[in-house]
This record gives C-alpha cells, sequence and structure tokens, in this order.
C-alpha cells in the first residue's frame, strides 16, 4: 500500500531564513506525490506535485519540493519564509486515491 | 466561482438526526472524492467517484455513511443516525481524468457538529 510520512508535528522558522518540511515516502512502482496546504478554516490548496524526472519542483507560493529517489523523500522548501507561509502542511500520494500524512505545523516567528 | 463548492458549510444536529451533505466539482472534472478530517490531522479517505460510479469506499466507513453521485455531476454524502465521533470536518474534492499525477482541488468542506 502507498503511504506517505511526516516526522516532524510542527516546525518553527524565524521570517526570511530558509524553511524545510519534510515528507518521506513508501509505494510500489513510480512515485506520484504531492503537497497541499491549509489555513485555518479553509479546504486545502494544491502547492505543487512531482513530475517524473524533476529532482526539483517548482510551485505556488515560491514553494518547491526536492525528490530524493535514494532516501525516499520529497521535501518542501522555501529559500525565504514569511509570516503568511505559516499553516498546515500535507504529503500526499496517489493511489489512484489521494492519501494524506498527518501534516506539519508551520509557524513562521516575526 | 468556478472551484468546488460545499453546502452547507456548517451543520448542527442533534445526536441521531440524519444529515445530507452536498458537492458540487469543478466543471467537466469527472472524478469526485470525499475525505473527513478531524482536528489537526490529516484528511482521511471516505469514498470516491469517476462519474456516476462509486469505485472505491473505505472500510473505515460504517453502514451509516452513503454517498451518490446519479448524474455524474453533483454528489451528496448522507450520515444516517449521526454519533458523536461524527463531529468533523468533510471535505469534497474533484480532479479532471484519473491520471496518477493529477492534482485534485478542493472544497471549503462542511463542518459537522453533533450535540
Amino acid at each position: 500500500a502507498q503511504s506517505v510520512a511526516q516526522p516532524e508535528d510542527q516546525v518553527n522558522v524565524a521570517e526570511g531564513n530558509p524553511l524545510t518540511v519534510k515528507c518521506t515516502y513508501s509505494v510500489s512502482g513510480n512515485p506520484y506525490l504531492f503537497w497541499y496546504v491549509q489555513y485555518p478554516n479553509r479546504g486545502l490548496q494544491f502547492l505543487l506535485k512531482y513530475i517524473t524526472g524533476d529532482n526539483l519542483v517548482k510551485g505556488s507560493y515560491g514553494f518547491e519540493a526536492e525528490f530524493n529517489k535514494s532516501q525516499t523523500s520529497f521535501h518542501l522548501k522555501k529559500p525565504s519564509a514569511l509570516v503568511s507561509d505559516s499553516a498546515l502542511y500535507f504529503c500526499a500520494v496517489r493511489d489512484p486515491k489521494i492519501i494524506f500524512g498527518k501534516g506539519t505545523r508551520l509557524h513562521i516567528l516575526p | 466561482d468556478t472551484g468546488v463548492s460545499q453546502n452547507p458549510r456548517h451543520k448542527i444536529t442533534k445526536r441521531g438526526q440524519n444529515v445530507t451533505f452536498r458537492c458540487d466539482p469543478i466543471s467537466e472534472h469527472n472524478r469526485l472524492y470525499w475525505y473527513r478530517q478531524t482536528l489537526g490531522q490529516g484528511p482521511e479517505f471516505l469514498t470516491y467517484f469517476q462519474n456516476e460510479a462509486q469505485l472505491e469506499k473505505s472500510r473505515l466507513l460504517s453502514d451509516r455513511f452513503s454517498a451518490e453521485r446519479p448524474k455524474g455531476s453533483f454528489s451528496t454524502l448522507e450520515i444516517q443516525r449521526t454519533e458523536q465521533g461524527d463531529s468533523a470536518m468533510y471535505l469534497c474534492a474533484s480532479s479532471l481524468g484519473g491520471g496518477m499525477n493529477t492534482e485534485a482541488f478542493f472544497g471549503q468542506g462542511t463542518r459537522l457538529t453533533v450535540v
């Protein structure tokens, strides 16, 4: 069965610093991976998806994700964090239904 | 607004009552998904449709839950004899096609409170 794991419940980063939100995956076959963001009392918004062959994928709001096959990881990154990036972030994998991780709460400190 | 629309946004019901939620997907999206999310947790898969066909239903879904998509457009999720444990946010999503690299788009959700 396909699954993703987000090892950190919460990540704190100072504004202006680079941020990383971690995700590891377990799949049979090719991985179809996604990142979503959820702001308070809102639905999930699509950020980016892995495209086969691209180890660095660019997405919305300046986010990017680094795919590493040997480490089975798909970490979300941003070079310079904004306070407005504070939200709940979910890694997900296609099964073909979409299976989500438990989420990582990102706090950007002013 | 051409996004996924869910109604109502909030529902408060007494234990034992039946409730029904509606989801209108993005036009022409043939896949529709239902998820349940409790506070601080990731969305939990409930069921999904390809047009009007229900392709998969979670084993976690009790017989009190039923979903339909009669004409392959909007969908309804019904919960019969609600229990306090049903209190959650119910999310609907849609996608164009069933391609494995196709992203799904989510609605704002329906928050259910069972008292």
